[in-house]
């Protein structure tokens, strides 16, 4: 089945850049997505990738994708202490979202 | 707002008793996502119901069960409560090819 591994936890230093990483098992995913959870609130979504590509650039956040080797990772650039949070990585199968575990993000002032 | 509605926002309740978590998707959604989320084992997928059938089922306890109605709204139904079932309860919705949206989630305490 589905699985989406991610690692736990991660401290940067505030204005250093983050980089979390995402693993997927899923070969037909169509839609890869980055989600935020912020303390006491639902998800929200950050930004997402098709599939078909290698990259996207949205401000301070780049989206990796390697389909060969399944992984996927946001780069967070000039980490602010705003962005401490959760982030969830998830992948679009047919007709299900799988969820990875989500990875702790600690911004140190 | 993402436009899924949860209710209650914090339910308080004792061990044994049955509760149930309402979920109303996004107008149009057909998939309905059940999770739970607990301080030390993230987000766990418990279940998904797509135009009213069952279509996967996650790390749900057999105490726990859920159904889609008509209307598209889903009930997640919580018995025989215990202490480890305290957690936040998120659902979410999805049309075919679009993300999930999350709804603020439901937070319950059992004591």
């Amino acid at each position: 089945g589905e699985d989406v591994e991610q690692s736990l936890f991660l401290s940067v230093r505030e204005g250093d850049s983050s980089v979390i990483n995402c693993t997927y098992t899923d070969s037909s995913s169509t839609y890869l997505y980055w989600y935020k959870q912020e303390p006491g609130a639902g998800l929200q979504l950050l930004t997402y990738i098709f599939s078909n590509m290698d990259m996207k650039q949205d401000q301070r956040l780049t989206v990796l994708l390697n389909k060969k080797d399944k992984h996927l990772s946001l780069r967070i650039a000039d980490t602010q202490t705003g962005d401490s949070a959760i982030y969830f990585c998830a992948e679009k199968g047919y007709q299900k979202v799988t969820f990875g575990t989500g990875t702790k993000l600690q911004v140190i002032p | 707002d993402s436009g899924v509605t949860q209710t209650p926002k914090h339910l308080i309740t004792a061990t044994g008793q049955r509760v149930t978590l309402r979920c109303s998707p996004r107008s149009g959604d057909l998939s309905v996502y059940w999770y739970q989320q607990s301080l030390d084992q993230g987000l766990q997928f418990l279940i998904q119901y797509y135009n009213g059938e069952e279509r996967a089922k996650g790390n749900i306890l057999e105490r726990f069960s859920a159904q889609q109605f008509p209307d598209l709204h889903s009930e997640l139904n919580l018995s025989s409560l215990e202490l480890g079932d305290s957690a936040l309860y998120f659902c979410a919705s999805s049309a075919m090819n679009t993300e999930a949206f999350f709804g603020q989630g439901t937070r319950l305490t059992v004591v």
